[in-house]
């Protein structure tokens, strides 16, 4: 079965200082690869993806993710963190064909302006 | 308009009840689901369910039994709530799955926060 790691659990940044989340999922096979933010009290809204082809994927608002099969992970990142950016952030994986999501823990971002 | 829409959004209520929680979709996704978050933002999914099979997820009591109308829409019904079922609920959808072929993106509800008093 698949699951996935993060294992920053809360993060804290001052406005404009750099972002990496760390993602680490197990499964062996093909994997099809997400990242949702929640903001406080706001449903997951998918960041960006990864299903194949160029392993650093851009997403929305300056994010970008870095899929290194070799060690098992994708990465979040942003090279300058906004005070809106606080929320909450899901790694999540699924296998080609396959329904389900298997999410991690999330991590909580805080930016102090 | 909304692509996936849950109503209620809060939903408080006393232990031993029966509850259900409406999703829709206008998104003509063929799959929806169920997810439920608990109090440290962990996120599990309960059902998955199309057209064609309804997948549970072994650890969800039966207590909770998804009903399907139509195709976009997936009730949750809950029995005999307990104090341990409070939580956030999200419901989902995506594309049909085709076996082999590239995963798709899930689209989120809003949420239902459910309290069991």
């Amino acid at each position: 079965a698949q699951s996935v790691s993060q294992h920053n659990h809360h993060v804290i940044l001052s406005e404009a200082a750099s972002l990496e989340l760390g993602c680490n999922y197990s499964y062996g096979g093909t994997v099809n690869l997400f990242w949702y933010v929640q903001y406080p009290g706001q449903h997951l809204q998918l960041l960006l993806k990864y299903f194949s082809g160029d392993p650093l994927v851009k997403g929305i608002k300056g994010f970008e993710a870095e899929f290194i099969k070799s060690k098992f992970s994708f990465n979040l990142r942003k090279p300058s963190v906004q005070w809106s950016d606080t929320a909450e952030y899901f790694c999540a994986v699924t296998s080609p064909g396959a329904n389900n999501l298997f999410f991690g823990t999330g991590t909580r971002l805080t930016v102090i302006p | 308009d909304t692509a996936v829409s849950q109503t209620p959004k809060y939903l408080v209520t006393q232990m031993g009840n029966d509850k259900s929680i409406k999703c829709e979709q206008n998104l003509g996704h063929d799959t929806m689901y169920w997810y439920k978050q608990d109090s440290k933002k962990f996120l599990k999914i309960m059902f998955s369910y199309n057209n064609k099979e309804l997948i549970i997820n072994e650890t969800v009591p039966n207590r909770f039994s998804p009903k399907s109308p139509d195709k976009a829409h997936l009730n949750l019904h809950i029995n005999s709530l307990e104090l341990g079922d409070s939580a956030v609920y999200f419901c989902a959808s995506s594309q049909d799955q085709l076996a082999g072929g590239p995963g798709d993106t899930q689209y989120f509800g809003p949420g239902t926060r459910l309290t069991v008093l």
